[in-house]
Formats: structure tokens, C-alpha cells, sequence
């Protein structure tokens, strides 16, 4: 138990479903992070949270919509996704203010588009 | 981009040998993150590293910060089947807003 819950841990979808994934953590960290894990790559960071900003998006594609209502809660809403973006997704946080970036990571949900 | 070099990819051992593997980049950076992950679950924080020579162990594992600030290693001393998993290392180089760039992992496999 690393303090950073996701839910749910599987999803399967299909092209034109809208789902969500929830990201809580609960280990006082003011910035939030959401990677892509895919097989045989290493993990890509989608976007990134300090304080509820968000201060970071890599060119993530638009039918991926982060959330951050506040800094323990962090969502990613999903619409007329592709089968390419079947992979694991990882929540991670950290304390921003720190001169040292440990990131703690929840557990991922595995989703599937079909 | 910045990369990090990691091997090797997988490594097959005999239960209570000892494993080593590594990153290594061309750029600097000023943290080590090694992670461990099991099947089906998120990355897990071994151990972190700060400073360049530093050398830090956590039970089993000792991993050191290289001197040049451009690698590091991670080492697993007699070694047991819940070792297995993927083992990745992380760094955080100054320029990067603070961020991780991740290896692609070593897959860890212990036989009996």
C-alpha cells in the first residue's frame, strides 16, 4: 500500500464509450502525475499537476481530458479512444516543494479498447 | 528528449545468486530513482540517491549514484522468487522542471 489508490484496476471499453479513471492519494503531496505503460516501452508521462495547475501536458491527444478538483484527487476522462491506447495507466504524486521528486505510484488501471 | 539506457533487458538467475544491472545516460542527472514493479501493479520506490559517489543500501539491494552523475547501478545480493518483477530506474536531471525519465526496466526472473 503506497498511500495512492486508483480505481477501477480493469476497464474495457469500447471506441465511442466516455469512462473515467480516479486517482486519490492520501500522503499530503500537492503534485499529481498521470503515465502511460505500455509493453516493451518505457513509461510515458502524460500530465503533470503542482497545486492543482496543471504544468505539464506531452502532447497528449485531446480524447484524453485530465481533472484535478483539488491536490488529493486527480481523474482522467476518456472518449473515442483507439485500440493503440490499451496500456496500463499510473497515477503517481509527489510533494512539489521538495528539492528531491519521489514519486509514489497507485496501482494502474489496465484498460482495454476494443 | 533525454534517454536512460538500461541492462539488461531481462536476466534469467539460480535462486541465492546475486544480480546487478544498470542505467547509464549522456546526460547528467541529479537524482536516482530505483523502482520495482510486480505483475499487475504500480511501480514501488526502492531506493533514491542524491549525490554523486553516494552508495545506499535497503536490505538486499545496494544501489550507487555514479561519479560522473551520468549512471547508476542497482544490485541484489542472494536473491529469492519475490525478487521477480521489472526493475526500473528513474533520473531527475536539473533542467527537467524536476521531472522523471524512466528506463525501459530489467525483467527479473529467479528459479528455483
Amino acid at each position: 500500500e503506497t498511500g495512492v489508490t486508483q480505481t477501477p484496476r480493469h476497464l474495457v471499453m469500447g471506441m465511442t464509450n466516455k469512462k473515467s479513471l480516479k486517482c486519490e492519494q492520501h500522503l499530503g503531496h500537492n503534485a499529481m502525475y498521470w503515465y502511460k505503460q505500455s509493453a516493451k516501452k518505457p513509461l510515458e508521462l502524460m500530465f503533470v499537476y503542482n497545486f492543482k495547475e496543471q504544468t505539464e501536458n506531452n502532447s497528449v491527444p485531446s480524447r484524453f481530458s485530465p481533472e484535478c478538483p483539488n491536490s488529493s484527487h486527480l481523474f482522467l476522462h476518456l472518449h473515442t479512444l483507439q485500440p493503440e491506447d490499451s496500456a496500463l495507466y499510473l497515477c503517481a504524486s509527489s510533494q512539489a516543494s521538495r528539492d528531491y521528486n519521489e514519486q509514489f505510484f497507485g496501482p494502474g488501471t489496465r484498460l482495454t479498447v476494443l | 528528449g533525454q534517454q536512460l539506457n538500461q541492462s539488461p533487458q531481462s536476466m534469467f538467475i539460480q535462486e541465492g545468486e546475486d544480480v546487478s544491472m544498470n542505467c547509464t545516460s549522456s546526460s547528467i542527472f541529479n537524482t536516482w530513482l530505483w523502482y520495482k514493479q510486480d505483475p499487475g501493479e504500480g511501480p514501488v520506490l526502492l531506493i533514491a540517491l542524491y549525490k554523486a559517489g553516494e552508495l545506499t543500501s535497503n536490505g538486499r539491494l545496494t544501489a550507487q549514484f555514479g561519479i560522473t552523475r551520468k549512471d547508476s547501478f542497482l544490485n541484489i545480493s542472494a536473491s529469492i522468487p519475490s525478487d521477480v518483477g521489472i526493475y526500473f530506474c528513474a533520473g531527475i536531471s536539473s533542467g527537467s522542471a524536476r521531472q522523471l525519465t524512466f528506463g525501459s526496466g530489467t525483467q527479473l526472473t529467479v528459479l528455483p
